[in-house]
Formats: structure tokens, C-alpha cells, sequence
């Protein structure tokens, strides 16, 4: 059974700090890995989403990193903003079975002034 | 584009009644997926559907009931509500080939008193 750990579960830093978030697996077929915003009360935005066959994916501030053989994912925020606080979510896929996605218990971000 | 719509976004049940939560998608996607989050964790799968007339379990299906007769919709229903099933229900649905990038709805935000 794919099990996915987030550490730490909680994240304060100041403004326009460099941040790496880190997401581990068990299983190492790992088909991909997703990495989702989810801010208080709203429900769940998708930011990365990396194969099995890429090493990392870019979109902005934001880069995502996949080494299924050491079983880590790592998001890396760049000059951070007040507006990056949210709590995030990283999420694997097994091939198989319905495709289904295996969630971590996320991590609160607050970045501060 | 509309994606995946989910209604009701909020309802208060008494324990013992029942209730249908709706989800709709537009992409004619053939995976749908219902997900639990409770306060503070990270979302555990319900039940999935990877077909109409097809569902199978996920993490969590008791005291939920799932049917798939269309390719768009995927409603859940709960019967004999418990106060253990106060939370915030998601709907996803995914292609089945690709990268197979979960959508999520908006959720519903469900509390039994």
C-alpha cells in the first residue's frame, strides 16, 4: 500500500525566502506525483504534476522534483510572497486499479512580512 | 469551461438522514473519484469509478453508496448519516491515458449534528 509522508506538517518563513517543501513515498512505481494548493476553505488547485519518466517540472516561481529511487518529491518555492500561505498537498499515483491518488497530510505554509 | 461541479457546496444533515451529494464533469473523463478530507489531514479515497456501470471501493466506503450511469455524473450517496461522516467531500475525475492528471471539484462541505 503507497503511503505518502509531508514534512513538516507546518512552515513559517519571511517574505522572500527560498523554500523547498519535501513529499515521501513508499512504492517506488510511483506512476506520478502532484503537488496541489488548497487555501482555507477553498477546495484543491493543481500546480505540478510530474511523470514518472521526468526528473523535475517548472511553472513560474515554482519547480518539482521526482527521485523515485530514493521515494522523495520536492516542491521549491523562490522569493517567497505573503500570497504563497496556503497549505500544500502532494499526491502519487499507482498505475493500475483505477489510476487512484494517494495523498499526504499536506504542509501550512505562512510567509510572513 | 465548467470541469467538475459539485453541488451542494454546503448542508447540515440530522444523524439518521440521508442525502445525495451531485457531480458533474465535462470532459468526458472516464475515471471519477470520490474523496473524504477531515480537518487537518489530507483526502482519503471513498470509492472510484473507472467506466459507467463500473465503482469499486476506495480507503474509506462505509456508510456510502456510489453508481456511475452516465460517463459525466457520479453522485454519492449517504445513508443513515453519522456525525463521524462530518467533512468536506471532493469529486475528481481523470482521463484514462496521459499523465492521468486528477481535476477536482469545489467540494461540498457536509456537517451531521
Amino acid at each position: 500500500k503507497q503511503e505518502v509522508t509531508q514534512i513538516p506538517a507546518a512552515l513559517s518563513v519571511p517574505e522572500g525566502e527560498n523554500l523547498v517543501l519535501n513529499c515521501s513515498f513508499t512504492d517506488s512505481a510511483i506512476y506520478n506525483l502532484q503537488w496541489f494548493r488548497q487555501d482555507p476553505g477553498k477546495g484543491l488547485t493543481s500546480l505540478l504534476l510530474i511523470q514518472s519518466s521526468q526528473r523535475e517540472q517548472t511553472s513560474g516561481r515554482l519547480n518539482a522534483s521526482l527521485d523515485k529511487s530514493s521515494g522523495r518529491s520536492t516542491l521549491y518555492i523562490a522569493a517567497s510572497q505573503p500570497g504563497d500561505s496556503a497549505t500544500y498537498l502532494c499526491a502519487g499515483i499507482l498505475t493500475g486499479g483505477g489510476n487512484k491518488l494517494t495523498f499526504g497530510t499536506g504542509t501550512q505554509l505562512k510567509v510572513e512580512l | 469551461n465548467a470541469g467538475v461541479t459539485q453541488t451542494p457546496k454546503f448542508r447540515i444533515l440530522k444523524i439518521g438522514q440521508s442525502m445525495t451529494l451531485q457531480c458533474t464533469q465535462d470532459m468526458n473523463h472516464n475515471y471519477m473519484y470520490w474523496y473524504r478530507q477531515d480537518p487537518g489531514m489530507g483526502l482519503k479515497l471513498i470509492y472510484y469509478s473507472v467506466g459507467a456501470g463500473i465503482t469499486d471501493k476506495g480507503e474509506v466506503p462505509n456508510g456510502y453508496n456510489v453508481s456511475r450511469s452516465t460517463t459525466e455524473d457520479f453522485p454519492l450517496r449517504l445513508e443513515l448519516a453519522a456525525p463521524s461522516q462530518t467533512s468536506v467531500y471532493f469529486c475528481a475525475s481523470s482521463s484514462d491515458r496521459g499523465s492521468y492528471e486528477q481535476y477536482f471539484g469545489p467540494g461540498t462541505r457536509l456537517t451531521v449534528t
